[in-house]
């Protein structure tokens, strides 16, 4: 079965320090996509990043950073230097087998306090 | 990236009525599909629109409650049919663009509530 689990349901931080999102995933297709959006209070969903199960790669987009681990079927997301801008909700997702069908998790709710 | 946009953004319902929610993208796409997203949860992938064909829905929804329709590549609708209160949530259409991202995005949604 396919499942994603964010055991974080919330993490407050103060701004500037540094935060890690936890995402575990499963399933037995060996080909699959991993996904984080953002969900800000307003409601929609942007999305932040796309990686292929062949791509083990860890990747840096300004203070955002993913670390895909597929040893431990996990893809957590850090920021760093947290700001108020980034209080919101986080939804890590899986796209198993490539059919472009979303398994969300639960999110984690952030909220960066000045 | 498709642009997507969606009506209407929320509506109040009673219960027993149906709400029409209209999903357009501002270029042609193969696949669209229709999430919701009930009141503090996660999403729920509801179905796959495919244009000149019946929509294809996942475990736990059927066509009579969730009417969809895809006329062409740049538009689809879902209907919530016989609404009752269990159905307020926020309902997102999102389509998979193949061009440089690759990826999935997502309307604004459209926030429903049913008395």
């Amino acid at each position: 079965a396919q499942k994603v689990t964010q055991a974080q349901t919330e993490i407050s931080v103060v701004e500037k320090e540094d935060v890690t999102l936890d995402c575990v995933y499963e399933t037995r297709d060996t080909t699959y996509y991993l996904f984080w959006y953002k969900q800000p209070p307003s409601g929609e969903l942007v999305f932040l990043i796309r990686r292929n199960s062949f791509d083990e790669q860890n990747e840096i987009s300004g203070r955002y950073s993913w670390n895909f681990q597929k040893s431990t079927s996990s893809f957590n997301f850090t920021i760093t230097a947290s700001q108020v801008v980034d209080s919101a909700v986080y939804f890590c997702a899986l796209d198993s087998g490539g059919y472009n069908k979303l398994i969300f998790g639960a999110g984690t709710r952030l909220a960066v306090h000045p | 990236s498709a642009v997507i946009s969606q009506k209407p953004s929320r509506d109040i319902c009673q219960r027993g009525t149906s709400l029409t929610i209209q999903c357009q993208v501002d270029s042609q796409v193969t696949m669209m599909f229709w999430y919701r997203q009930q009141p503090g949860q996660s999403l729920t992938l509801i179905a796959t629109a495919n244009q000149g064909s019946e929509a294809t829905y996942e475990s736990g929804f059927v066509i009579d409650k969730f009417p969809i329709s895809r006329p062409n590549l740049t538009f689809s609708t879902l209907t919530v049919s016989n609404l009752s209160p269990e159905d307020s949530s926020i309902y997102l259409c999102s389509v998979w663009d193949p061009g440089l991202t690759d990826t999935q995005y997502f309307g604004p949604g459209t926030r429903l509530t049913v008395l």
